[in-house]
């Protein structure tokens, strides 16, 4: 049972434009969502995060919002740069918990 | 501020052989620490996590072991590598209820 998912395994966007990634989760008991960003043979590197108590987080050209009731959560990237091309993974964290549970991660290609 | 270091970078076993991981931490005291693996065009699995020298909690049954003889370091084990063992390993480490932070990997290969 996948507890978090991003459905959209891959997307392209054009340099300069928007990148939205997507992330669905189903346990009512995350109270902490993060999103990190992969390339190819390198450990994941953390990007933003969001605490339940909030709806919206921006961090430069990050900005990740969270919808509680839609157990919905994206990650906004504005704007897109080729260096931005990655994997992105969102993950969330249960109330109190030590452990994060992982989406099967986003292959985002950003193109020039 | 905080580093963690993974090694090998790369390792290619035969099939039987023996493994070990090994993750240090610097800059911080009492992490917890994780290691996950990422199978090729897959997310990110938990396989262990520890809070403390010497606890180790299994999140995965399967071939594999995790032992932490020191605050920070981190060791991943099996006695007989199967085929199914390859993968991209990573060791984590975070605070309590803080973020995780990731080490650089190792890229496992059974032969």
């Amino acid at each position: 049972d996948q507890q978090v998912k991003q459905n959209s395994p891959s997307l392209s966007v054009q340099e300069g434009r928007i990148s939205i990634l997507n992330c669905d989760y189903t346990n009512s008991m995350f109270d902490y969502f993060l999103w990190y960003k992969k390339y190819p043979a390198e450990g994941p590197t953390f990007l933003i995060s969001i605490s339940s108590i909030k709806d919206k987080n921006e961090d430069g050209r990050f900005t990740v919002f969270l919808n509680k009731s839609a157990k919905h959560l994206s990650l906004h990237i504005v704007p897109s740069q080729p260096g931005d091309s990655a994997v992105y993974f969102c993950a969330a964290r249960e109330n109190a918990g030590n452990m994060l549970t992982f989406g099967g991660g986003t292959r985002l290609m950003v193109k020039p | 501020s905080q580093t963690i270091h993974q090694w090998p970078a790369t390792l290619v076993q035969p099939v039987g052989s023996p493994l070990s991981l090994e993750c240090t931490v610097e800059g911080t005291s009492n992490p917890n620490l994780y290691w996950y693996r990422q199978a090729a065009g897959r997310g990110l699995q938990l396989l262990f996590y520890s809070v403390g020298i010497g606890q180790i909690s299994s999140e995965v049954p399967q071939n594999l072991s995790a032992s932490r003889p020191q605050d920070r370091q981190f060791i991943l084990s099996s006695k007989k590598l199967l085929l199914s063992d390859s993968g991209f390993y990573l060791c984590a480490w975070g605070l309590l209820k803080k973020t995780q932070y990731f080490g650089p990997g190792t890229r496992l290969l059974v032969l």
